[in-house]
Order: C-alpha cells, then structure tokens, then sequence
C-alpha cells in the first residue's frame, strides 16, 4: 500500500486564523516532507523530517511551523498567512536510507486559499 | 546544483499518437537517481519510475518506455497510442546523495502538460 494521505482536502483561511494541515503515511517510511506547489509551476521542497527530526527547512518563514509527532504523521501549522501563501501543499513520504535517495510518494494535497 | 529542463511547456496531440516527453538533467555528481511523476488535474503526484545512474537500461511498462541516456543526460518518456486518459502535467525530476546523511527533496523539472484530444 503506498498511501500518503492529507487533511483537509480544501481550506480556506484569513490572514489572522490559525490552522493546521495533516498528513499521514503507513507505509513504515522514515523520511517526510512538506512541498509547497503554486499553480502551473513545480513543486518547490518546503521541509525534510528524517527519523521524526527536522533535517531540512529551505529557509521558510515563520509563520509556516511544521511537526512530526511521531513517524506516520506529519502536521504543518499554518499562522498569520499572506493571500501569496495561497498553494497546493503536498506531503510526501520515502524510505531514509542515510542520504542515499529513494522513491517519494505523495499524497493528494491540501488545496490552501488565504483571504 | 542539480537542475532539470523539461522544455515542451505543453503538447497536444491526438488520441492514439505516439508521443515522447524531453527531460535533460545537469548535476556533477555521479550517483544520482531520475524519477517521473504524472499529475492529474487532482493535483496528487503519481510516481511512475525511477532510475539511478548506473542503470541505463531502457525500460517498458505497458504503452509507457524510458530512454535513459547518460551521454546526453538525458531520460526521455514516451507513450504509445496515446489515450484522453494519459492527459496531464509530467514532471521529471532528480535527486542526489545527500552527504549530510538524510533524505533530501527532489528537483523538479518545470512540467510538459500534455492533452490528448479525442
């Protein structure tokens, strides 16, 4: 089974709402990630969670505050957004095999609207 | 740096069609992995294969091939009788070993957007 599933599937938020993006995979994968992906373009690595630690933050604002409460799950906690934030935010997972690089599979993404 | 170049921004073709979809890859490493995604109007990203770069062999799987060309640095996607099914954007992408030990992400290609029409 290679799922990865995210919630909500849709979300609309103003600019001073709180909320959080979920995102779970049972797949036994040890390596999890958060892309963020802006209409007709690719997507672009946001965070890299290896073995429930951050590893890597590609020099994202703070306002985007990512957590990995344990290995098959993955939140991204959402405050004080920009109407440019405004994306698709894909999460995906893969086997960590201490930096040699394997497959990513994603899930369907969380579709993000910021008034 | 890694980079890749997916120059055929959209191709539309006719149901049926044999088309094939450029990827060039520019990295100075030598052991590096080549992956192809498809994403539905959806939005989910498929994966479809991989590739590292001691294996140039060519591969087929069902109406879908890869060549795979290191001399060109190349890994080109073809597909066969096309179907209206086959619609949508194709991302190649690139990975490299990741020397501070860790997963790392994947460099994307801009994207082909292919139609297929009825």
């Amino acid at each position: 089974d290679t799922e990865v599933t995210q919630t909500p599937k849709h979300l609309v938020m103003g600019m001073t709402n709180k909320k959080s993006l979920k995102c779970e995979q049972h797949m036994g994968h040890r390596a999890m990630y958060w892309y963020k992906q802006k209409a007709k373009k690719p997507p672009e690595l946001m965070f890299v969670y290896s073995y429930e630690k951050l590893s890597i933050n590609e020099s994202v604002p703070s306002r985007f505050s990512p957590e990995c409460p344990n290995s098959s799950l993955l939140n991204l906690h959402l405050h004080a957004l920009q109407p440019e934030d405004s994306a698709l935010y894909l999460c995906a997972s893969s086997q960590d095999l201490g930096g040699l690089p394997d497959t990513q599979y994603f899930g369907p993404g969380t579709r993000l609207t910021v008034l | 740096a890694q980079k890749v170049t997916q120059a055929q921004t959209e191709i539309s073709v006719v149901e049926k069609e044999d088309v094939t979809l450029d990827c060039v890859y520019e990295t100075r490493d030598t052991t590096y992995y080549l992956f192809w995604y498809k994403q539905p109007p959806s939005g989910e990203l498929v994966f479809l294969i991989r590739r590292n770069s001691f294996d140039e062999q060519n591969e087929i799987s069902g109406r879908y091939s890869w060549n795979f060309q290191k001399s060109t640095s190349s890994f080109n996607f073809t597909i066969t009788a096309s179907q209206v099914v086959d619609s949508a954007v194709y991302f190649c992408a690139l990975s490299v070993i990741n020397s501070g030990g860790g997963a790392d992400g994947l460099t994307f290609g801009k994207g082909t957007h292919l139609i297929i029409q009825p």
